[in-house]
């Protein structure tokens, strides 16, 4: 398994304002994936952020929104910017394990955002 | 784009009762299928990954489920459920198109009563 921590694991924030959310992976990994659960939702991909290259949006993200770094193999942040109450939501980092397309996704326990 | 689907958005069982919840996917390809689970106040867990092979899996907390590609569907099911059961439940699915990231349902809450 991986282990994921994100930072921070919850915070209030005012609207207009931007937060950055960190995520440390215990082990190197090629791939990043950041994803939004808005409260009683799936979870939503956002992006995919791989080391050295810039990160892969999902239609309806973009990158002046939530911009991504990835310095490392081993971590990442996501910024949620200029945010409104539609951003309060929980965002988790997750990475995968394993060769081909079977490797297993592993979660942090996410960071919930709550704009008022 | 691959979709998945999650009929039952939220099931009330007595425990001891079985269980069975639907997943169907929208993707012509090879398709890799999941079900996670997340307890009140957890992260994401995974119970079982389909990938190939016997179309029958069995996961942790004696949870299996059940690959029908010609119904496009992985339903998941348990015989008896526990208390400890009460979560919610996500299907997911990859493919092949070398894209990693999975493709979520939108989620079942079981809640078993004692």
């Amino acid at each position: 398994s991986a282990v994921i921590s994100q930072k921070p694991s919850r915070d209030i924030c005012q609207r207009g304002t931007s937060l950055t959310i960190q995520c440390q992976v215990d082990s190197q990994v090629t791939m990043m994936f950041w994803y939004r659960q808005q409260p009683g939702q799936s979870l939503t991909l956002i992006a995919t952020a791989n080391q050295g290259s810039e990160a892969t949006y999902e239609s309806g993200f973009v990158i002046d929104k939530f911009p991504i770094s990835r310095p490392n193999l081993t971590f990442s942040t996501l910024t949620v910017s200029n945010m409104s109450p539609e951003d309060s939501s929980i965002y988790l980092c997750s990475v995968t394990r394993g060769t081909g397309v079977t490797g297993e996704l592993f979660f942090g326990e996410g960071s919930r955002l709550t704009v008022l | 784009a691959q979709s998945v689907s999650q009929h039952n958005h939220h099931v009330i069982l007595s425990e001891a009762a079985s269980l069975e919840l639907g997943c169907n996917y929208s993707y012509g390809g090879t398709v890799n299928l999941f079900w996670y689970v997340q307890y009140p106040g957890q992260h994401l867990q995974l119970l079982l990954k389909y990938f190939s092979g016997d179309p029958l899996v069995k996961g942790i907390k004696g949870f299996e489920a059940e690959f029908i590609k010609s119904k496009f569907s992985f339903n998941l099911r348990k015989p008896s459920v526990q208390w400890s059961d009460t979560a919610e439940y996500f299907c997911a699915v990859t493919t092949d198109t070398g894209r990693r990231a999975l493709t979520f349902g939108s989620g079942t809450r079981l809640q078993v009563q004692p």
